[in-house]
């Protein structure tokens, strides 16, 4: 699978966009790009996921580039709930449901 | 939530003892996964499940062994219990084949103190 790359730590003001990038660079075609988050002490969450299109569903939005090699996960209206490491990570069919978490992004939404 | 708990919660535990950790769904979902978390490892895979009775080892197996008797239940033991087994373990499922397109759940967690 693919490595990911993410900015350690990202700040966002309560009711503004957050938008958190990821660098696949060495994505291949079949290789679809995953947002989990874990807010602290409980259990990862799943979020979205893509392949070469925009998604977006209740919680977010995946902005995929033209060339797969990046992509951003926006929270449109952030919260203090949306405190959290966002883990971005790289599926592919031979994955067989082993996922690999790195050290993602720590988001801190302030007041 | 779908519909995932474990237990116990909060585990210490001295060297050398077993342990036995228990990851119990409620939907019938076939594929079961154990996970351990540490800093600065992310998330780690221990071994997984496909069904009943058929389990494999993952990334970190040693020092592990688990059992799945039957569908809602996935075991996870320690033999014998050493401090570098200290962590967060998570249990995760599958709704259906884990391909590309298949979210994992994953439950609350136990956190296990060897001492």
């Amino acid at each position: 699978d693919a490595k990911t790359t993410q900015p350690t730590s990202m700040d966002c003001a309560e009711g503004r966009a957050a938008n958190l990038p990821c660098n696949h660079s060495t994505i291949s075609g079949n290789e679809y790009v995953y947002w989990y988050r874990q807010i602290h002490s409980q259990g990862p969450q799943y979020i979205i996921h893509g392949l070469k299109n925009n998604e977006t569903n209740e919680m977010a939005s995946l902005i995929i580039t033209e060339d797969r090699k990046s992509s951003t996960l926006i929270l449109p209206h952030a919260t203090l709930r949306d405190t959290a490491v966002y883990y971005c990570i790289v599926i592919s069919g031979t994955s067989y449901g082993k996922l690999t978490f790195g050290q993602g992004t720590i988001l801190t939404v302030h007041p | 939530d779908a519909g995932i708990t474990q237990s116990p919660r909060h585990k210490v535990t001295e060297t050398g003892t077993p342990v036995t950790l228990r990851c119990h769904q409620t939907e019938n979902h076939r594929y079961m996964y154990w996970y351990r978390q540490d800093p600065g490892h992310g998330l780690r895979l221990i071994h997984y499940s496909y069904g009943v009775k058929d389990t494999d080892k993952g990334e970190v197996s040693d020092g592990y062994s688990v059992s799945r008797s039957k569908t809602e239940d996935f075991l996870l033991t320690l033999e014998s219990a050493t401090s570098s087994q200290t962590s967060v373990y998570f249990c995760a499922i599958t709704e259906g084949y884990p391909g590309p397109q298949e979210t994992q759940y994953f439950g609350p967690g136990t956190r296990l103190l060897v001492l």
